[in-house]
């Protein structure tokens, strides 16, 4: 079964870091590129970073450039988002997802989602 | 950035009628235009692909339209489980990729 599980939210204060991680399983990790997305409460999605496959280019949303930092490690097929200076609006639920270039870069498989909240 | 805009901002219908769900860019995008359902404490699920294209096991009451910068999604005849939010998102622009702010079809 093609699949990505999220892990690693937590409860933190402003300022902070936090790690995420999302496992991949079903699929050969290593051929796609892959995104993070979050929905913080109350509001929509809002699409985070991304990394490709095979070039490792990155590309990050103005909200989080120079905060958060993106990272895979293809040979545990997993997915990171390192977080720092965390501030209360990045509380929200955190997914990873597949871009499928067969779909013209949909997002076509998805996490459930980690939670995290960022609080004094 | 290229801002995508959906309206309505809510739509109320009952079970039985058509959808019509409207995502507007803010410049050209091109076909690199996808629709996600999401429902509360779910994943999102990829409906539509480039445009019109239905993903994997997506019925075919849903279809998508439009070009350029004016697309659509419609729902021809809602079931009870299509009550949920909805999301055009592109990649056209691959330095910023966005997703316009939902469209939440409500029952009525």
């Amino acid at each position: 079964e093609v699949q990505l599980v999220e892990t690693g939210g937590d409860l933190v204060q402003p300022g902070e870091s936090l790690r995420l991680s999302c496992a991949a399983s079903g699929f050969t990790f290593s051929s796609f590129s892959m995104t993070w997305v979050r929905q913080s409460p109350g509001k929509g999605l809002e699409w985070l970073s991304y990394m490709t496959s095979s070039t490792n280019t990155v590309a990050y949303a103005d909200s989080v450039r120079g905060r958060f930092t993106i990272s895979r490690d293809n040979a545990k097929n997993s997915l990171f988002l390192q977080m720092n200076s965390l501030r209360a609006e990045d509380t929200g639920v955190y997914y990873c997802a597949r871009l499928n270039r067969k779909l013209r870069d949909a997002f076509d498989i998805w996490g459930p989602g980690t939670m995290v909240t960022v609080s004094s | 950035e290229i801002v995508l805009t959906q309206s309505p901002a809510t739509l109320s219908l009952s079970p039985g009628e058509r959808a019509t769900l409207s995502c507007r860019a803010s410049q050209s995008i091109s076909r690199y235009l996808a629709w996600y359902q999401h429902k509360p404490g779910q994943a999102p699920r990829l409906l539509i692909y480039d445009v019109f294209n239905r993903a994997t096991g997506v019925p075919a009451r849903f279809s998508g339209g439009g070009s350029g910068t004016d697309f659509t999604l419609t729902i021809s005849s809602l079931e009870p489980e299509d009550f949920a939010v909805y999301y055009c998102h592109q990649r056209f622009n691959w330095a910023g990729l966005t997703f316009g702010g939902g469209t939440k079809v409500e029952i009525k």
